[in-house]
């Protein structure tokens, strides 16, 4: 089945690590997405990618860093800088630039 | 600016109902597109419908109709007979394509049916 896979479903971190989120596709799509989602809002771009070792800051990107090392992973690492972390996480990718995106499951953050 | 606007923060209904879900746009591009997803409680977001700028048709897909008006910047999601099953809060976006890429979204419309 092709689609998209985030990991962990939900992450606990304490105040000051750094973690990362997993993102995987098998969707052989060349761009691929990450948004915040806080709680009664719309989705936020943080960074994207349109093709391997090539990505670019989205609205929100400070605090967060990705890496592109593979058509279809694009990790999310999310560093003690980002202030106020606690949030749902979705990853998305598409075919190309412009197409439609299709979104993963998601991933909870929460920040203890 | 581009921004995507939908005013209903939830709308409650009875099954059987058809409901409609309000979305207004802002773009200065002459070239854009338009989505609707949907996000049921297990959180995954669940494309619905794309939609350009040159292409002003209504469409239907089973219960569901959207109606894209350029000249109010409109791109109206109806759901015909609504069932328990279609709640979800469901979210409208806007690309330019000029931009190519990012998704701007509405803050979404909580829809809760009730039976």
């Amino acid at each position: 089945d092709g689609g998209i896979t985030q990991s962990p479903k939900y992450l606990f971190r304490k105040e000051g690590q750094n973690v990362t989120l997993s993102c995987e596709q098998n969707l052989n799509h060349d761009a691929m997405y990450w948004y915040r989602q806080d709680p009664g809002q719309g989705l936020r771009l943080i960074y994207y990618s349109q093709i391997v070792n090539d990505f670019q800051k989205g609205d929100i990107a400070e605090g967060y860093s990705v890496s592109r090392e593979k058509k279809e992973s694009f990790p999310l690492t999310v560093t003690s800088a980002q202030k106020n972390p606690t949030a749902f996480y979705l990853c998305a990718s598409s075919i190309a630039r412009g197409d439609e995106q299709f979104f993963g499951p998601g991933t909870r953050l929460t920040v203890l | 600016a581009q921004k995507v606007t939908q005013a209903q923060t939830e709308i409650s209904v009875v099954e059987k109902e058809d409901v409609t879900l309000d979305c207004v746009y802002e773009t200065r591009d002459t070239t854009y597109y338009l989505f609707w997803y949907k996000q049921p409680p297990s959180g995954e977001l669940v494309f619905l419908i794309r939609r350009n700028s040159f292409d002003e048709q209504n469409e239907i897909s089973g219960r569901y109709s959207w109606n894209f008006q350029k000249s109010t910047s409109s791109f109206n999601f109806t759901i015909t007979a609504s069932q328990v099953v279609d709640s979800a809060v469901y979210f409208c976006a806007l690309m330019q394509r000029q931009a190519g890429t990012a998704l701007i979204f509405g803050k979404g419309t909580t829809l809760s049916v009730s039976s």
